[in-house]
């Protein structure tokens, strides 16, 4: 079945150890997006690369930062986590931006910053 | 203002009854807007996209109200599964950018 995966599933990192999420899907799809959500809130875009062109949300702290080598895989970074990192990080996908063109989502990876 | 502003609930409902949630947003170009379910700990999955003419599927209906900035989803005959949060999700022109609202708790009892 096509479908949105993401590695690992939980993420034990250390204050400040740079760690890696990653992303896959066999949907074909152009567009993957990068989310944080935390506790009781609403998922919160960080990023999304429309092909190869990414495209950075404002309020996104450089913290983060993003690699789409090739269609199927995307990559999130957090260079340096701190205790406020701590969420469920989502990947999505969407066939092409407008109407409509809704998003698929991966499981997730739920980080923890001890 | 939030973006996207939705009822947290949470929404404690008996089998087989019939329960509404209504989201608003603020920006007035939104052009695609949708219901995701989100159960506990586990990743948003579409429920139905919200056309401006309304849609259904099986016991969900939605709505979009353009011009009062509002849409609406009616679950009838609620089951036990039902139980999870409705995320309320509106894209703007443009296509990429996407507003989640925080979600209103449903719960389904016997």
């Amino acid at each position: 079945d096509a479908m949105v995966i993401q590695n690992p599933r939980y993420q034990v990192t250390q204050f400040g150890k740079p760690v890696t999420l990653s992303c896959s899907q066999t949907l074909n799809h152009n567009v993957m997006y990068w989310y944080q959500q935390k506790s009781s809130q609403a998922p919160k875009l960080l990023f999304h690369y429309y092909d190869k062109d990414f495209n950075n949300e404002a309020d996104t702290p450089d913290n983060f930062q993003s690699r789409r080598p090739n269609t199927s895989f995307c990559f999130l970074d957090i260079r340096s986590p701190g205790l406020g990192d701590a969420a469920m990080y989502l990947c999505a996908t969407s066939r092409d931006k407008g109407y409509g063109n809704e998003q698929f989502f991966g499981p997730g990876t739920r980080l923890t910053v001890l | 203002r939030k973006e996207v502003e939705q009822d947290p609930g949470p929404f404690n409902v008996p089998e087989g009854a019939t329960v509404a949630f209504n989201c608003t947003y603020s920006n007035s170009a939104s052009q695609s807007f949708f219901w995701y379910r989100q159960d506990c700990r586990k990743e948003p999955k579409l429920l139905m996209s919200v056309y401006s003419s309304g849609n259904e599927d099986g016991r969900f209906t939605a709505q979009l109200n353009r011009a009062s900035q509002y849409i609406s989803l009616l679950i009838r005959d609620s089951k036990l599964s039902d139980s999870a949060t409705y995320l309320c999700v509106v894209r703007n022109t443009g296509g990429f950018k996407t507003i989640f609202g925080a979600g209103t708790r449903l719960f389904v009892k016997a």
